[in-house]
């Protein structure tokens, strides 16, 4: 089976610009996580989404937001961004709700 | 809010040595603890994990306890090996208010040979 995928890999913006990355979990996963992962804070939790709804959501700005598809492919968006979003961003699935989450390798997001 | 305090932030030990990691979770509904290594430049990786009705798993070098009482939970590594080196992360899930897990702020780990 193939592993969770991000894309992009690497993204560069500048301030006030928008960005939407995308997840798409190990075939049959239907929860999706995303964690926002920076060199002094560990990864932070972010969303998580099962069957298209999304279960909960970290303690970020609303410029944070994120939808999960029919086929279990998600998606997060940040608006105006700030430098301080310049971040790892992970996203992982898994088969249900308390199963073993798998890590795709993440986008990499600076803000300039 | 739901917090997961991990210690030590930084362990350095002899190979052959054992580690010793750390963590307390606050949401006393958290019923499933995995741990997760990464190495540098790559994604973490579970390497065991233990659910709240079970007080102790190993998986051959390594071993995880876990206290509800005390909400406190240890990853134990026996024999240390370099390719030990890596960040260990622990992290609580629970369903209060909709699933997530929470993860500690990780344990640089060095094995020196």
């Amino acid at each position: 089976k193939a592993g969770v995928t991000q894309t992009p890999r690497y993204l560069i913006k500048t301030r006030g610009q928008q960005v939407t990355l995308s997840c798409s979990p190990i075939s049959g996963h239907r929860s999706v996580s995303w964690y926002q992962q920076t060199p002094g804070q560990g990864l932070q939790f972010l969303f998580e989404y099962f069957s298209e709804t999304q279960r909960n959501k970290g303690n970020f700005p609303g410029r944070f937001s994120g939808r999960q598809f029919s086929n279990s492919r998600s998606e997060m968006n940040v608006s105006t961004l700030e430098l301080g979003d310049s971040a790892l961003y992970l996203c992982a699935s898994s088969l249900a709700l308390y199963n073993e989450q798998f890590f795709g390798p993440g986008t990499r997001l600076t803000v300039l | 809010g739901e917090n997961v305090e991990q210690h030590p932030s930084t362990l350095s030990v002899q190979e052959g040595d054992s580690a010793v990691i750390k963590c307390t979770y606050s949401d006393s509904a958290s019923n499933y603890f995995p741990w997760y290594k990464q190495e540098l430049g790559k994604r973490p990786q579970l390497i065991i994990d233990i659910r709240s009705n079970v007080g102790e798993k190993k998986d051959q070098r390594i071993a995880v306890t876990l206290n509800k009482t005390a909400k406190h939970f240890s990853l134990h590594i026996t024999e240390t090996q370099p390719e030990d080196s890596a960040v260990y992360f622990c992290a609580a899930r629970s369903d209060t208010g909709g699933f997530k897990t929470i993860f500690g702020a990780g344990t640089r780990l060095f094995v020196k040979a």
